[in-house]
Formats: C-alpha cells, structure tokens, sequence
C-alpha cells in the first residue's frame, strides 16, 4: 500500500501560469517532506522541502504547502517556465524512518510555451 | 565538486546472468543510499550505508541482491541470479550528514547519481 500518493500522473499548464502538484500521504509519523524533480535520463535532484512544524515553505518561485490535519502537500510553481517540465517527485521521511525517504510515483509536468 | 557517479549508465542482461552495479558517492559523505524505480512506479529504497556499515538494508527484497561498501568508499550492488522484475532504474544516492535541522526547520535532501537502467531479458 502506497504510503505516498501523486494522483495525477501527469499535468500540462501554460508557460507564466501557476502550476499545481499535489501530494498525499497516510503516515502520521512523516515529519518531513521533500520535493525531487527529476529530468529524463538524470538522477531526481533536491527542489524544496518542508517540516510537519510549518505549513509553507518558499524559495522563489517554489513554495510548498502543507496541510497536516489532511495529509496534504502540494507544490506551487510561479510562474511556470518551459524548462520546468520535468517528472516531480513528492517524499516523505520521519525520525522513525532513520534516513530514507518514501517516494510517491511522480507527476509529470508540461509547460507549453 | 563531483556529484554522484554511477556505472554503467545501462546494462542488458539475460535472465540468470549476474551483474554488478557501481555507485561513487561525493567525496567525504558517509552516507550512500540505494534505491530503485521499477517500471515509471515509486522510486523505492533499498539500503543506506554509513561509512562501511550498513545501516538500514529493510528495502533489499531478496538475497539475490548483495550490496557491498568496503572502506566506506564506492559501492556495489550485485544481482545474481537476475530475473525479470529486477528491470529497472537503480539509482544511488550519498549525504554527508542528515540535516534534520530542527533550528531551521527545513531539511535537505541527498544527492543523486544518475542511474543504471538495468534491463534484463
């Protein structure tokens, strides 16, 4: 049973709008939240991550959100740009987990200039 | 400063063959992860060394698999005998500590290598 969850295994928004990922968990004891975005043929590279402490987290033209209450993440891109396109990973980690993450099964995003 | 390096970039082998995946970390983390994406699903882990030690091998699924690290260097993963489902992307990953850093709030993912799709037919 997936304990991370990317309902939408794909998303196309236009370039300079705000792109929507969203994420859903079911382990209450995920402290920790990360964002990986991973181009074709490369290794997933760290975007953006957040505490269970906080509800947002922003760095540019990323911010992440999380709503703990619903197990709730989503990534916010603003605006979009062509060179985001790309898959993004949503993961999990917890003290109980030691050092790995528990990875959703990625959402793929197209941004049409 | 180098990233994480993987060879070979993709391997094709029979079923019942044996192969061995490399994986060199970033000079200095002592920490080493494997992990695996099997058809376009999840990317699951596998292991995670500290220095020479294994830490945590929950996510090996069977013990075809063998994951070496010695001298806290480089790392291997060896799949013998190889069967179907083992078809994937094995990807490496290393840090130098875990920051949960509660003062900040924030943590920092590790880095990843770019891969071995392994194809075995």
């Amino acid at each position: 049973d997936q304990q991370v969850k990317q309902n939408s295994p794909s998303l196309s928004v236009q370039e300079g709008r705000i792109s929507i990922l969203n994420c859903d968990y079911t382990n209450s004891m995920f402290d920790y939240f990360l964002w990986y975005k991973k181009y074709p043929a490369e290794g997933p590279t760290f975007l953006i991550s957040i505490s269970s402490i906080k509800d947002k987290n922003e760095d540019g033209r990323f911010t992440v959100f999380l709503n703990k209450s619903a197990k709730h993440l989503s990534l916010h891109i603003v605006p979009s740009q062509p060179g985001d396109s790309a898959v993004y990973f949503c993961a999990a980690s917890g003290h109980n987990y030691g050092q790995n993450f528990v990875f959703g099964p990625g959402t793929r995003l197209s941004v049409l200039p | 400063e180098a990233g994480v390096t993987q060879f070979p970039s993709h391997s094709v082998i029979e079923k019942g063959q044996t192969v061995t995946l490399r994986c060199d970390p970033i000079s200095g983390h002592d920490n080493l992860y494997w992990y695996r994406r099997v058809m376009g699903k999840e990317i699951k882990f596998l292991l995670h060394f500290v220095k020479e030690s294994k830490q945590d091998e929950s996510g090996m699924p069977n013990n075809r698999f063998l994951a070496e690290r010695t001298g806290g260097t480089y790392s291997t993963l060896k799949v013998q005998p190889a069967e179907l489902e083992d078809s994937g992307v094995y990807f490496c990953a290393s840090s130098q500590d875990q920051d949960f850093d509660r003062a900040l709030s924030t943590i920092y993912g590790y880095t990843f290598g770019s891969g071995t799709r392994l194809t075995v037919v």
